[in-house]
């Protein structure tokens, strides 16, 4: 049973570019939420979706958007990036009141 | 403001001690905490889940125990193993949802040395 699938693994950016990170949840489940994680720091919450709708966002910019299709996968995207969005990106997925599965994320670096 | 702090920052211990990471909250309005294992450069691999009806879980050489009247979470390590060197995160899911967001402290870097 597969894990959550994220793609790419590395990326590399130019600043000011767009960006869009994937996500495929592990089998069963329904929710699927991302994560910013900067080095040495703790992960901070994005934003979260569930039944194809953003249900939850935490204090990032009009700038990361998302999506969800019907198949449960997710898509982040990052719009106008900047330096300091580089970063390594997660993705956790969950059903009901069972934890979180964390994808091994996508390494972001804008130059 | 919903804060999740760990305690040490850093951990060097030889191999074989028993060692105590501390993860402390702020609000009881908790679901439920997860601990979580990273290796430099990679994703999280939960250790394990703690629902808010329960008081500790264990796994294997692992237990973690939860005490939402004082807000904290210790993590237990028995026998450590230099295979154990990782940051250890743990994370609160607030409020009375089953899909409500992971709240992160910052992390324990532990060093098992030989």
């Amino acid at each position: 049973d597969a894990g959550v699938t994220q793609s790419p693994t590395h990326l590399i950016k130019t600043r000011g570019q767009q960006v869009t990170l994937r996500c495929s949840p592990k089998s069963g489940h329904d929710t699927v939420s991302w994560y910013q994680q900067a080095l040495g720091q703790g992960p901070q919450f994005i934003f979260q979706y569930y039944e194809e709708e953003e249900r939850q966002r935490g204090n990032f910019p009009d700038r990361f958007s998302g999506h969800q299709f019907p198949n449960y996968s997710s898509e982040l995207n990052v719009n106008a990036l900047l330096l300091g969005d580089s970063a390594l990106y997660l993705c956790a997925s969950a059903r009901s009141h069972y934890g979180y599965t964390f994808g091994s994320g996508t390494r972001l670096t804008v130059v | 403001k919903q804060e999740v702090t760990q305690i040490p920052a850093a951990l060097s211990v030889p191999e074989g001690e028993n060692l105590v990471l501390n993860c402390s909250f702020t609000d009881s309005a908790i679901y439920n905490l997860q601990w979580f294992r990273q290796d430099p450069g990679k994703g999280l691999t939960s250790l394990l889940l703690i629902q808010s009806s329960q008081r500790e879980q264990t796994s294997g050489r692992l237990n973690a125990s939860l005490d939402k009247s004082s807000g904290r979470s210790t993590l237990y390590i028995a026998a450590s193993q230099p295979g154990d060197s990782a940051t250890y995160l743990c994370a609160k899911k607030w409020g009375g949802t089953s899909y409500g967001k992971l709240t992160f402290g910052q992390g324990t870097i532990l060093t098992v040395h030989p």
